[in-house]
């Protein structure tokens, strides 16, 4: 049973355009949410993360916004770039307390921006 | 450069032959884990560790095994390979902040 769910395997965009990325979560305990960035080849890196006590968090180009009553949260891109291309993995944690730095995975959504 | 490093990058293997993927960070992190990704299914954690000598099973650890000697190092052991341990495996390390991890650049394995 995933208990984090990206239900867009892939997503294509103009260069320019907002991109906007979808992940679910089913476990209401999770405290901290995090998008991973993945190139081929290349380990997944930290992007953008957001506590449960926030809705959005911003940095830069990249805006995550969180709606717990839905259990939902989102990674905006804009604007989009091609070289913004990649696998985007969403990641939910626990308390830190409760579990260490255990992080759960979705799927991931490859991203393909068109120039 | 602040990395973590996983050796060999590829390998293939035949079923039940011992091998190890070697781990090794230089932030001085105290947690460290072990990942792996296979298409559909994202990255499952296979064994944690929070600090030297203290390790934990994360969601698949059936058929692997892991030590933590000291605090740099931390080596994935497949002591007898079968082919759905065929997969693309990531070392990572946090330092602390729930869930920042580092990633190595991953460990693609293929088991005959």
């Amino acid at each position: 049973d995933q208990q984090v769910k990206q239900n867009s395997p892939s997503l294509s965009v103009q260069e320019g355009r907002i991109s906007i990325l979808n992940c679910d979560y089913t476990n209401s305990m999770f405290d901290y949410f995090l998008w991973y960035k993945k190139y081929p080849a290349e380990g997944p890196t930290f992007l953008i993360s957001i506590s449960s006590i926030k809705d959005k968090n911003e940095d830069g180009r990249f805006t995550v916004f969180l709606n717990k009553s839905a259990k939902h949260l989102s990674l905006h891109i804009v604007p989009s770039q091609p070289g913004d291309s990649a696998v985007y993995f969403c990641a939910a944690s626990g308390k830190a307390s409760e579990y260490g730095n255990k992080l759960v995975f979705g799927a991931g959504t490859i991203l393909r921006v068109k120039s | 450069e602040a990395q973590v490093t996983q050796n060999p990058r590829y390998l293939i293997t035949v079923t039940g032959k011992k091998l190890t993927v070697t781990c090794s960070q230089n932030m001085n992190h105290e947690y460290m884990s072990w990942y792996r990704q296979d298409p559909g299914l994202g990255l499952r954690q296979i064994y944690y560790s929070m600090n030297v000598e203290v390790t934990d099973k994360g969601d698949v650890p059936e058929g692997y095994k892991v030590s933590r000697k000291e605090k740099r190092n931390f080596p994935l052991i497949l002591e007898s390979p079968s082919p759905n341990q065929t997969s693309l495996y990531f070392c990572a390390s946090s330092g602390g902040g729930p869930g920042e991890l580092f990633f190595g650049e991953g460990s693609r394995l293929t088991v005959l």
